[in-house]
């Protein structure tokens, strides 16, 4: 079970767009589209952003953006915001009925 | 509105046991996959166990034959039961319910277990 690989930290200026990548392998991250996207600020528990690769639940930002290729899935977060500022985390099911979690990638508003 | 709220961490020897439980609200517990999820200080979130609504249970590499999940029906609540625990067991554990495959829609605020003589 090797946890999904993330950048470590990514940064952008207000009003710009970043994107995060989740590698895996074809045994989850490539074999389903059961991805999800959580931020987490700290101290606090984590959040569902995106579901199911691309999916938002209710009430988050259209600003967040979910996609997936082969083996590797992303997140995007346009126009960004100071409250942007977070660590993010990927998930994935996996073929022997597990999740596994991305390292995690720190966000930095500038 | 969904809640969900866990007790019973703290402060254990290795080689112990600790029972960690999630009260539910807002939904039932038996109808939903639930998850336990847990986070070293200042390190990344491991999942760690699922038990689906049918009862079928999976568990990380990590944790197996050490770690019980089980839940009361007639308490709407979820349970994590940690046996021969070791100081890199030490972590916040937050209960989730998964709304989707996988998906972690819901989350309690978490509990801390810290494994250490």
């Amino acid at each position: 079970q090797s946890a999904l690989t993330q950048p470590a930290s990514v940064s952008g200026s207000p009003g710009q767009s970043i994107t995060i990548s989740c590698t895996g392998t074809s045994s989850d991250v490539g074999g389903y589209n059961y991805v999800s996207w959580y931020q987490q600020h700290p101290g606090k528990a984590p959040k569902l952003m995106i579901y199911e690769v691309s999916n938002r639940p209710s009430g988050v930002s259209n600003r967040f953006s979910g996609s997936k290729s082969g083996n590797t899935a992303s997140l995007t977060i346009s126009g960004l915001q100071a409250e942007d500022e977070a660590d993010y985390y990927c998930s994935s099911y996996t073929s022997s009925s597990f999740r596994v979690f991305g390292g995690g990638t720190k966000l930095t508003v500038l | 509105e969904v809640q969900l709220v866990e007790s019973g961490g703290g402060l254990v020897q290795p080689g112990g046991s600790l029972r960690l439980s999630c009260a539910a609200s807002g939904f039932t517990v038996s109808s939903n996959y639930m998850s336990w999820v847990r986070q070293a200080p200042g390190k990344g979130l491991e999942w760690v166990s699922v038990i689906y609504s049918g009862g079928s249970t999976y568990y990380a590499d990590s944790v197996k034959g050490r770690f019980t999940i089980s839940r009361d029906n007639s308490k709407n609540t979820l349970y994590l039961q940690m046996n021969s625990l070791r100081a890199e067991d030490t972590a916040v554990y937050y209960c989730a319910r998964e709304g989707g495959v996988a998906t972690n829609t819901n989350w309690g605020q978490g509990t801390l277990v810290t494994v250490s003589s």
